[in-house]
């Protein structure tokens, strides 16, 4: 059973430039959740995808946008690269309706480390 | 957001006991205490999640005071493959994905 697959692993941009990263959720899940981790900190949440759209979102600009694919795999947009978005980017899925009382977790990739140039 | 509050580092020797501890003062009634961990190189992953009673699974136990106002998370005996940075997290019971890490305790494990 494939967990959470990203990709690319690691990709070198320019500042400006607009980068686009992927996701495959966990076989079974199809909510997708995005969050930023800059060097040295914990997470931060940028937006969740279920049944196609957008249901919540961080403190993020409008430049990171999102997508959600019938087959529940997601993307990550990022438009304008600035130096400040160098960071590992990790993608989490969770079934729809996981039961509090049982695990409740998110899974997460591996992320993708994008570096701004 | 509720926040938590955790050691920056703590250090522990092979199969020795170890307990982290999290401070979460501005819990509120419907916040779980949730645990991951992150491996160099890895993305996080879940440890442990419970509200007011003590929870036991396969990796830890967490233990929660009785005004849920802390908790320590317990690794039973430390291995090598433990070190990892450990989050201690708020997540509301309306199930939302928007999990808040802080910096977490980074644990290290000696031979």
């Amino acid at each position: 059973d494939a967990g959470v697959t990203q990709s690319p692993t690691h990709l070198i941009k320019t500042r400006g430039q607009q980068v686009t990263l992927r996701c495959s959720p966990k076989s079974g899940h199809d909510t997708v959740s995005w969050y930023q981790q800059a060097l040295g900190q914990g997470p931060q949440f940028i937006f969740q995808y279920y049944e196609e759209e957008e249901r919540q979102r961080g403190n993020f600009p409008d430049r990171f946008s999102g997508h959600q694919f019938p087959n529940y795999s997601s993307e990550l947009n990022v438009n304008a690269l600035l130096l400040g978005d160098s960071a590992l980017y990790l993608c989490a899925s969770s079934p729809t309706w996981p039961a509090v009382d049982k695990g409740w977790e998110l899974f997460f990739g591996e992320g993708s480390r994008l570096t701004v140039l | 957001d509720a926040k938590t509050t955790q050691p920056n580092s703590m250090e522990s020797n092979e199969e020795e006991p170890v307990h982290l501890p999290c401070n979460h003062s501005t819990i509120s009634g419907t916040d779980y205490i949730h645990w991951y961990r992150q491996l160099p190189s890895q993305g996080p992953e879940y440890v442990i999640h419970g509200l007011t009673s003590n929870v036991n699974n396969r990796m830890a136990s967490l233990a929660i005071a009785e005004d849920r106002k802390s908790s320590t998370l317990i690794l039973h005996r430390a291995t090598l493959r433990d070190a990892a940075v450990y989050y201690c997290i708020l997540r509301d019971v309306d199930n939302t994905d928007k999990l808040i890490f802080g910096t977490g305790t980074r644990l290290q494990v000696f031979p």
